[in-house]
């Protein structure tokens, strides 16, 4: 398709574990943002990139928070050690670049750690 | 400090009257700015955007916002709601800086359909 993809929309997982949460941006967009959404909130930024450099990260809730983008294309958010305050929906966006270019939402990973 | 203020947590209103969702921003210049609407399950999709020009903005779905600068404010109306237009709709403000595109989120207005 041509939207933003994310992959899963549900992960269920157990205290202590280790997650992966993916996102496949548009085609040809340089900039993709991960952002973590609570229930009842608006998204909070976790970090940023623009094709594969990490340009912001200061969102990132711990050092157990981790993303990458190494081709400048599919992106992947890693949670090591899940904790249950991780438990929220984790929304991918990217867009042309260019501060005037609206983001364009995935459907979310929705993450409940037991 | 740069922030959105959605005044309205929860806004309930009758299928087919007018509807207004507040959107007030402190910010250092003139933003972009945006409305977006989250249906369940869903993410994010784009209403509309202002950036210059014309205060009065026409998005998708029947809906339009006015920019006002005196008062910092970028509503969102429309002249009769359905049913359908039940969601949460989030106002932002942006960009954080200039090398960064990050937007500055509201804590969004759920909005209720009334049969």
């Amino acid at each position: 398709g041509a939207g933003v993809s994310q992959s899963p929309r549900y992960k269920v997982a157990k205290r202590g574990q280790d997650v992966a949460l993916r996102c496949d941006p548009i085609s040809g967009h340089v900039s993709l943002f991960w952002y973590q959404q609570a229930l009842g909130q608006g998204p909070e930024f976790l970090t940023y990139f623009q094709n594969e450099a990490q340009l912001d990260k200061s969102g990132l809730p711990s050092d157990r928070f981790f993303a990458e983008r190494p081709e400048g294309s599919v992106s992947t958010l890693k949670i090591q050690r899940t904790q249950q305050e991780d438990s929220a929906v984790y929304l991918c966006a990217s867009s042309s670049q260019g501060g005037d270019q609206p983001q364009h939402f995935g459907d979310g990973t929705r993450l409940s750690i037991l | 400090a740069q922030s959105v203020t959605q005044p309205d947590i929860h806004i309930t209103v009758s299928e087919g009257a007018s509807l207004e969702l507040r959107c007030n921003y402190s910010y250092g210049a003139t933003p972009y700015l945006f409305w977006y609407v989250q249906s369940p399950g869903q993410g994010l999709q784009l209403l509309l955007k202002y950036f210059s020009g014309d205060t009065l903005v026409q998005g998708i779905k029947g809906f339009e916002a006015e920019f006002k600068r005196s008062q910092s404010s970028f509503n969102l109306r429309k002249p009769s709601v359905h049913w359908s237009d039940a969601a949460e709709y989030f106002c932002a403000v942006g960009p954080l800086m200039d090398s960064n595109y990050q937007l500055i989120w509201g804590a969004g207005t759920k909005l209720i359909i009334k049969p």
